[in-house]
């Protein structure tokens, strides 16, 4: 089975600091994504990676960067975390082939409180 | 951009009965995915339809797409209390790898 790993289920911060989430997948799988999830706004993407070093935003990438340096993971950067990244996170990862139709395999989210 | 909208955003029944959700969509589509998302949880995916099918079965799940009507429906047979969680539908989105649009979700609560 596939197992896509996040770092923390729960996170606590201050606003203005660096926040890193972490996301880990056992699978080979060349596409990851970041999502957040809000109540009556769904999942958005945040940003997604189809290979290593290589990413694109997403629908609202604003205030965040990611990382790809190695395939199975990708990390979420918050530069300056702020109240209004107080969200549930969500990683997820599929392969790739011929650009869709592969189901996404989440990890079970990363709740991030900024105070 | 919204994509797929569920419908109903809340359904409650008894266990035993049939529930049944629906997802319709904007754009025309290659595939259409249903996850499922218990409570604190991540997404699990449940079936994967492709846009020149019309019917899906997969154990107690059945799944329809309508392409003319942009519609999809996910009924659940003789519920069960465990399948209390909220269902999301998703659309890819052509030509840019993969990457899906997840609807609002329906949250489902099966009274035992």
């Amino acid at each position: 089975d596939v197992k896509v790993t996040q770092s923390s289920r729960y996170l606590v911060k201050r606003t203005g600091e660096k926040v890193f989430l972490e996301c880990v997948q056992d699978m080979d799988h060349e596409n990851m994504f970041w999502y957040r999830q809000d109540p009556g706004l769904g999942l958005r993407l945040i940003y997604f990676s189809y290979d290593v070093k290589m990413k694109e935003k997403g629908d609202i990438p604003e205030g965040y960067s990611v990382s790809r340096e190695k395939k199975e993971r990708f990390s979420l950067i918050l530069e300056s975390a702020s109240t209004n990244q107080t969200s549930m996170y969500l990683c997820a990862s599929n392969l790739w082939q011929g650009g869709s139709g592969q189901p996404q395999h989440f990890g079970d989210g990363t709740r991030l409180s900024i105070l | 951009s919204q994509q797929g909208e569920e419908d109903p955003q809340a359904l409650s029944i008894q266990e035993g009965e049939n529930a049944t959700m629906n997802c319709s969509y904007k754009t025309s589509i290659n595939n259409l995915q249903w996850y499922r998302q218990n409570s604190g949880r991540g997404l699990v995916h449940l079936i994967l339809i492709r846009s020149n099918e019309r019917e899906k079965h997969s154990g107690r799940l059945r799944v329809t797409l309508d392409t003319s009507k942009k519609s999809s429906s996910l009924l659940i047979t003789a519920s069960r209390a465990a399948d209390t969680a909220s269902y999301f539908c998703a659309t890819d989105r052509r030509n840019q790898g993969g990457k899906l649009i997840f609807g609002q979700g329906t949250e489902l609560s099966v009274k035992p």
